[in-house]
């Protein structure tokens, strides 16, 4: 029943390797998003994707891409892990860019 | 850079209304305000948005002055669980959120 999920909830990983963070909603949205929460509690948009096609790319350092096989999915692979990566990653979704957000519960990921 | 500004913090006694104020002094025409919510260790919640006019929904009551400079929520009967961090956004439709520092409202029993 959950829209938007996430998985995994936790994720504890060394520096320099690769994860990935799956997210999927069930709401028939055709937007999907990626959100950043650092340790100071900031939330930052990431990317967007409209029906497969990236429509937003902040300034997000090339090890993250994110992939979306289809509009019920946008995955978040990240390369070469390093400890500024620490944070808190949310997933969220809304039917177009311009309505109302969705977001999943997100990932935390830890890199030692 | 956020365009609102709210106070950090808040307490409420529960049971009562609270009413968090948002300042948007530079809002343009095309701008809705919108809330959301992060309880503790959980995704944002949509709250409620509007344009020029009052709104209420189940949630919440949105309050916009006349010259949409500033605006309030209002939890009319606030509860324990209503205890967050309280975001006001202001933002072109299409545009993406821009999250704040919002205001941490605690609930007082």
């Amino acid at each position: 029943d959950t829209a938007v999920s996430q998985t995994p909830k936790y994720l504890v990983t060394q520096m320099g390797n690769d994860k990935s963070i799956k997210c999927e909603q069930n709401l028939g949205h055709d937007t999907m998003y990626w959100y950043k929460q650092d340790s100071k509690k900031f939330l930052k948009i990431m990317f967007s994707y409209n029906n497969k096609e990236l429509i937003i790319n902040e300034t997000v350092p090339n090890r993250f891409s994110p992939k979306s096989p289809d509009k019920a999915h946008l995955n978040l692979h990240i390369n070469s892990l390093e400890l500024g990566d620490s944070a808190v990653y949310f997933c969220a979704s809304s039917q177009n860019s311009g309505d109302t957000q969705y977001f999943g519960p997100g990932t935390r990921l830890t890199v030692l | 850079d956020a365009k609102t500004t709210q106070p950090p913090s808040m307490d409420c006694a529960e049971g009562r209304a609270a009413n968090l104020p948002c300042n948007h002094s530079t809002i343009s025409g095309n701008e809705y305000v919108y809330w959301y919510r992060q309880i503790h260790s959980q995704g944002p919640q949509y709250i409620i948005h509007g344009l020029k006019n009052n709104e209420t929904n189940e949630m919440a009551s949105l309050i916009i002055t006349e010259d949409r400079k500033s605006s309030t929520l209002i939890l009319p009967h606030a509860t324990l669980r209503d205890t967050a961090v309280y975001y006001c956004i202001v933002r072109v439709r299409d545009d993406k959120i821009i999250f704040g520092k919002g205001t941490r409202l605690h609930i007082l029993p």
